[in-house]
């Protein structure tokens, strides 16, 4: 089975930019999380998606948003870019949503490291 | 808010060592305490624990949740190079308005 897949793999833009990253998700999983890596602040709760609806928000401004859809694959936007938000943002995916009773393994993809100048 | 603290922040052993790596946590409903171990990119899964004093154990990796004193060990015995990685805490709270809180993670070295 294939994993979770993220493009692009790195990204360079400038400030006052938007961008817009891509999680696919294993096959036949239908939540997907995002999540913010950087050094200070370490791995932080973006959103989370289950079926083209977001369940859950982490702390973040309204300029990080998301959207699924109906074959799992999520994007994540992020307008008027910061240089603050240089980071590794990364993509898990699981069975169920995380904010659901069950309790399932969440997979992680590779990342896109995004760069702002 | 939400807070998981791992110690110690690096850690510098040789083959053969044995190291236990700690995690903290104050978080509102309490669901569960995951293992996660980075090595370049991606995390990859290593232990959920959600219940007080039963070990999870995986090869030479073995895990334990304290939910009275609110804190997670991961043991890791005879450690190999291949060891050498993040390992990241997580913790699932929140009740219905689900919450994953990561800690800074743990930057285990492990020299031959």
């Amino acid at each position: 089975k294939a994993g979770v897949t993220q493009t692009p793999r790195y990204l360079i833009k400038t400030r006052g930019q938007q961008v817009t990253l891509s999680c696919s998700p294993i096959s036949g999983h239908r939540s997907v999380s995002w999540y913010q890596q950087t050094p200070g602040q370490g791995l932080q709760f973006l959103f989370e998606y289950f079926s083209e609806t977001q369940r859950n928000k982490g702390n973040f401004p309204g300029r990080f948003s998301g959207r699924q859809f109906s074959n799992s694959r999520s994007e994540m936007n992020v307008s008027t870019l910061e240089l603050g938000d240089s980071a590794l943002y990364l993509c898990a995916s699981s069975l169920v949503s995380r904010g659901g009773k069950s309790v399932e393994t969440q997979y992680f993809g590779p990342g896109t490291r995004l760069l702002v100048l | 808010e939400d807070k998981v603290v791992q110690s110690p922040l690096s850690l510098v052993v040789h083959e053969g060592d044995t190291v236990t790596l700690n995690c903290s946590y104050e978080v509102t409903n309490f669901r569960s305490l995951l293992w996660y171990k980075q090595e370049k990119k991606a995390p990859t899964f290593l232990f959920m624990l959600t219940s007080s004093g039963i070990e999870k154990k995986s090869g030479r990796l073995s895990s334990i949740l304290d939910k009275k004193e609110l804190f997670s060990i991961l043991n890791i015995t005879a450690t190999q190079t291949g060891d050498s990685a993040v390992y990241l805490c997580a913790v699932e709270g929140g009740g219905s308005n689900y919450k994953l809180t990561f800690g800074k993670g743990t930057l285990l070295t492990v020299n031959p």
